[in-house]
């Protein structure tokens, strides 16, 4: 079957490290992705990756272990605007660019 | 270029009514996606395109029915509402092999009731 689990809501400091974990279990791997969305907006894109290892993009990392099924997005200095819900999907299949979503981590960034 | 956008962005349907939502991408994207969202809660797949004259299901297509005659729309129709169609619907565009992936459009609240 096709499972993605993230947890459901983080809170955080402004200006603190939040870390967003995600695991999948599905039955092909071609990427996964880290979308943001915010409160009644379509979801962004923010990060991809496909080999092991960290992506970084600025206060935004991305981490991928394909052995282990497991991601996490890294959030650095955090600011009020990163309040949001953050979506991980795992493309499966190449040829259709389809996306499994995770049912998404809220995050609360407080002052 | 306006990305990708999506009519209407709001809708209140009676229970039985039948509507289509509108998607238009100006990309030139091969690839268009429907998916639905249910308050908290992630993005569920309806259909997909890989072209225009190719359709197929995604993990929700019940109640639902698309086509794909040109390269740039991409319409929902729903047949027969139901209160378990109410949610928010979004369409998406990618180009095949495209790293970043599916743009999406902004969204159409549905409640049906």
């Amino acid at each position: 079957g096709q499972n993605i689990d993230q947890p459901t809501e983080m809170t955080a400091t402004e200006g603190a490290i939040v870390q967003i974990n995600c695991t999948y279990q599905t039955s092909g791997f071609n990427g996964l992705f880290w979308y943001q969305q915010h409160a009644g907006e379509a979801p962004t894109f923010l990060s991809y990756n496909v080999l092991d290892g960290l992506e970084e993009k600025g206060r935004f990392s991305s981490f991928l272990s394909r052995s282990k099924g497991y991601s996490y997005l890294l959030l650095k200095e955090l600011q009020m605007k990163d309040s949001a819900s953050y979506l991980c999907a795992v493309r499966g299949d190449y040829n259709t660019d389809k996306l499994i979503f995770g049912t998404g981590t809220r995050l609360q960034v407080f002052p | 270029n306006a990305g990708v956008t999506q009519t209407p962005k709001f809708r209140i349907l009676k229970i039985g009514q039948s509507m289509t939502l509108q998607c238009t991408q100006d990309m030139n994207h091969n690839y268009m996606y429907w998916y639905r969202q249910d308050p908290g809660m992630g993005l569920k797949l309806i259909y997909y395109s890989v072209g225009a004259g190719i359709t197929d299901k995604g993990e929700v297509p019940n109640g639902y029915n698309v086509s794909r005659s040109t390269t740039e729309d991409f319409p929902l129709r729903l047949e027969l509402a139901a209160p378990s169609q109410t949610s928010v619907y979004f369409c998406a565009s990618s180009y095949s092999g495209a790293v970043e992936t599916q743009y999406f459009g902004p969204g159409t609240r549905l409640l049906v009731l």
